[in-house]
């Protein structure tokens, strides 16, 4: 089944405590983003990668790392956490054809609560 | 800038109803536009995508419409049911896959 797949899907943690939220594709997309969704702001985009070693800041990238080391994992790293990260965070994936682009795929989120 | 607005924000209709939610954005400059449904808790469903070259999708009972001359695009639910009740999300994507989405509409169906 085609799928992304985010870990863990619930995490509180205290500030200041690194963490890391997987995510991984099985649909051999070369594009994969990290979006958070927050109450009357919606979704906005953290990073996005458009293949193995090329990633670029989104929106909302100030401090979040992410890394493409692999084609089909994502991770988003939180190397400091702050109480403001508190929310539901979203992995994507997509692909490309010719010059289209194709719908994004949506992993089940992840909600995370900084203490 | 993109800005995307939906409205409304929340619409609350009997089963059997047809409805139309509405997105607007501002900047026409777009590849593509992806209406989505999100359950309370849940992730994101895709229902459908239109590329700027085309005017509208369908699947099942959704259509969706999009002009992008005028920065809007709508999706029409016909004969609505109970289970459609969902935030109902749109996302124009600006380029190399960033979508950029709206706050949503809740839709609430009554049997």
């Amino acid at each position: 089944e085609a799928q992304v797949t985010q870990n863990p899907r619930y995490l509180i943690t205290v500030t200041g405590k690194k963490l890391t939220v997987t995510c991984s594709q099985n649909m051999n997309h070369e594009y994969m983003s990290w979006y958070r969704q927050d109450p009357g702001l919606g979704l906005r985009q953290i990073y996005y990668s458009m293949n193995v070693e090329v990633t670029d800041k989104g929106d909302v990238p100030e401090g979040y790392k992410v890394s493409r080391k692999e084609k089909r994992n994502f991770p988003l790293i939180l190397e400091s956490p702050s109480p403001n990260q508190t929310s539901l965070y979203f992995c994507a994936s997509s692909s490309r054809t010719g010059r289209s682009y194709n719908e994004q795929f949506f992993g089940p989120g992840t909600r995370l609560t900084v203490l | 800038k993109q800005e995307v607005t939906q409205i409304p924000a929340a619409l609350s209709v009997p089963e059997g109803e047809n409805l139309v939610l509405n997105c607007s954005f501002t900047d026409s400059a777009i590849y593509n536009l992806q209406w989505f449904r999100q359950d309370p808790g849940k992730g994101l469903t895709s229902l459908l995508l239109i590329q700027s070259s085309q005017r509208e999708q369908t699947s099942g009972r959704l259509n969706a419409s999009l002009d992008k001359s005028s920065g809007r695009s709508t999706l029409y639910i016909a004969a609505s049911q109970p289970g459609d009740s969902a935030t109902y999300l749109c996302a124009v994507n600006t380029g190399f896959q960033k979508l950029v989405f709206g706050t949503g509409t809740r839709l609430l169906v009554s049997p």
